[in-house]
């Protein structure tokens, strides 16, 4: 299958600073990147679904001036956290998919968030 | 809110045996999908049913899936250890739409 990278793979950060978290796809052109939430032991919480050279698509109850996505190529998808809080602290995982395929998405490794 | 809805919640078997777990959903789908993670990785893709199919093997892994009854069963046959992870049913209403996923299985497989 596909590629789907993210970096970091874990990060700790101050309450109040931003991070950036980059997912890109190695070996394929991703029209469509989806970002996910993961609380310990539960599932996968979609935030918000992003086209290439469009602003991304926010679920309901996920405020968009904190979670910025830009999907500005058709390989690369950025979610920052902006003015972290303790609350963000959880797994993020993203997936992309190709323009060719309506039905495999590819995920990434996720990025362990950590906001003291 | 969460398409889909597994039970058991968590599953602890001996290598060897076999592992079931079912999946509900409450709307008309597309397709339905089973995903493995394992602690703290991402989500490996297993196998995808689609609507109109109402069986699917792949290696050790069967899928049923019952439209009419809004329910799909993962089984694991001849568990081996690292089969430990979290089974994940996702659902999509149409293709293109965006998947939906459940509240996952723990499946611990004990040596």
């Amino acid at each position: 299958g596909a590629v789907v990278s993210q970096h970091p793979s874990r990060v700790i950060c101050k309450s109040g600073t931003s991070v950036k978290i980059e997912c890109r796809s190695l070996d394929f052109q991703a029209t469509t990147m989806f970002w996910y939430r993961q609380f310990p032991k539960k599932s996968l919480m979609l935030m918000a679904t992003s086209n290439e050279g469009s602003k991304a698509t926010y679920e309901q109850g996920v405020e968009k001036d904190k979670f910025l996505i830009n999907h500005a190529s058709l390989t690369l998808s950025t979610l920052t956290v902006t003015s972290a809080h303790p609350e963000d602290s959880s797994f993020y995982i993203c997936s992309a998919r190709d323009g060719t395929s309506y039905n495999e998405q590819f995920f990434g490794p996720g990025t362990r968030l950590t906001v003291l | 809110s969460q398409q889909g809805e597994e039970d058991p919640q968590a599953l602890s078997i001996q290598e060897g045996e076999n592992a079931t777990m079912n999946c509900s959903y409450k709307t008309s789908i597309n397709n339905l999908q089973w995903y493995r993670q394992n602690s703290g990785r991402g989500l490996v893709h297993l196998i995808l049913i689609r609507s109109n199919e109402r069986e699917k093997h792949s290696g050790r892994l069967r899928v049923t899936l019952d439209t009419s009854k809004k329910s799909s069963s993962l089984l694991i046959t001849a568990s081996r250890a690292a089969d430990t992870a979290s089974y994940f049913c996702a659902t999509r209403k149409a293709a293109g739409n965006k998947l939906t996923f459940g509240g996952g299985t723990r499946v611990l497989v004990k040596p």
